[in-house]
């Protein structure tokens, strides 16, 4: 069974401020995509890692799969109340096609 | 163009009940998927099809539920008996083929009293 822990569960931080969480598993996935989840809505793609060692920016949001395929990290630079929401990671591996999440960690970005 | 839709929004019902839960998917997406998120937790894998079969049905998690997608488009997840356990935000995703990225739909919430 193919597991995914986030960390940290919970984040409140003050607005203009930098963060960074985690994506860790002991698998190696083929695929990790990381959501933006909005209370009463579904998860929203922000972005897909397939290459160990990829790093992709999405305006001051930074994505990094790890050289192993096992463990991603998102950093946020200048943090915004916009950014506020349920952040999860998903892996795509062990030949199966549907995703395995992590319980995702809950940002709040106090103005 | 037009996202993955699911009805209804949200459904309540009595232990014991039938229900039906519809995704559409984005149109030309031929790989469906199900998902079920508990309070507090991230989706967890149900089922998926590609095209009209079920490809993958190792995450429903009794003979209770069933999925069925019989013209290779819009699917829908049955639950018999439902149980107070049921109760959890049902998600639908819809890919351009299996393999590629999945776009999800809002989800129906589903109480079993």
């Amino acid at each position: 069974t193919q597991l995914l822990e986030q960390s940290p569960q919970f984040l409140s931080i003050q607005e203009g401020e930098n963060l960074t969480v985690y994506c860790n598993s002991s698998s190696v996935f083929s695929s990790l995509q990381w959501y933006r989840q909005e209370p009463g809505e579904g998860p929203v793609l922000l972005v897909t890692v397939v290459t160990g060692g990829e790093v992709k920016k999405l305006k001051r949001l930074t994505f990094q799969f790890g050289d192993a395929r096992k463990d991603s990290s998102l950093h946020i630079t200048a943090a915004q109340p916009g950014d506020t929401g349920l952040y999860l990671c998903a892996g795509r591996g062990g030949g199966a096609d549907g995703l395995t999440f992590g319980k995702g960690t809950h940002l709040i970005i106090q103005p | 163009g037009a996202g993955v839709s699911q009805t209804p929004s949200n459904k309540v019902t009595e232990k014991g009940k039938y229900v039906e839960l519809r995704c559409d998917p984005i149109s030309g997406h031929t790989a469906l998927y199900w998902y079920r998120q508990s309070l507090g937790q991230g989706p967890e894998f149900l089922i998926y099809f590609q095209g009209t079969g079920a490809a993958d049905d190792s995450g429903l998690p009794n003979d209770r539920f069933f999925a069925v997608r019989p013209e290779g488009s819009v699917s829908t997840l049955k639950i018999q008996r439902t149980e107070r356990g049921d109760s959890a935000v049902y998600l639908c995703a819809s890919s351009r083929q299996q393999g590629y990225e999945q776009y999800f739909g809002p989800g129906t919430r589903l109480t079993v009293t």
